[in-house]
């Protein structure tokens, strides 16, 4: 596609339900970004892949976060039993083989009630 | 762990004035880049420096990276109301040439 697609847009859970978002990078895009950015403050790294490996996951806050890119394209971050505190707007984007600029999408912005 | 600060955290001007945003780095940086994000927004690739001392500009902005390449400055000519959003700068991780870390942005209003 024209550039990084995110899905859902938005997305309500109740705490302690699992949610899945879904993240379609740049056709030719190697590297593969997972950011959460809470209201005022700077995107948070979380996860980096590099084809189908994930090259550095050391930003996931806990084990209940989890992402995934079987195929070296398409890209799921899985947040399972989430909390509150999980409430923010998840940010992926892609960059041609992992060096300069970052193409980000709109975001899938995450509620937990 | 290494951290990116910015200041101002917010800044408002009148259209025509002129606006500077500063970020610093505990360590040094490879490189650094900046992002625009306009509100509601995601954040917009604008450049990336590389070389110590480095200066771009790109119309009326000018974007400098310092000579220990810890500090980086993004300096606004004459602001109109399209300048709108947060700025953030952003560099590698010591561990990770890909993995970013952003600035704590900041914000600017522009009024006409």
């Amino acid at each position: 596609g024209a550039g990084v697609s995110q899905t859902p847009s938005n997305k309500v859970t109740e705490k302690g339900k699992y949610v899945e978002l879904r993240c379609d990078p740049i056709s030719g895009h190697t590297a593969l970004y997972w950011y959460r950015q809470s209201l005022g403050q700077g995107p948070e790294f979380l996860i980096y892949f590099q084809g189908t490996g994930a090259a550095d996951d050391s930003g996931l806050p806990n084990d209940r976060f989890f992402a995934v890119r079987p195929e070296g394209s398409v890209s799921t971050l899985k947040i399972q039993r989430t909390e509150r505190g999980d409430s923010a707007v998840y940010l992926c984007a892609s960059s041609f083989q992992g060096t300069g600029e970052l193409f980000f999408g709109e975001g899938s912005r995450l509620t937990v009630l | 762990g290494q951290q990116v600060m910015q200041i101002p955290q917010y800044q408002h001007v009148q259209e025509g004035e002129d606006f500077t945003t500063y970020c610093n780095s505990s360590t040094t940086l490879s490189n650094i880049q900046w992002y625009k994000q306009r509100p509601g927004g995601h954040p917009v690739f604008l450049i990336q420096l590389v070389k110590s001392g480095e200066v771009k500009k790109q119309k009326r902005l000018t974007f400098q990276f310092g000579e220990a390449k810890k500090n980086s400055s993004l300096h606004i000519t004459a602001t109109q109301t399209t300048d709108v959003g947060t700025y953030f700068c952003a560099g590698p991780m010591n561990t990770g040439f890909q993995k970013l870390v952003f600035g704590t942005g900041t914000r600017l209003l522009v009024s006409p």
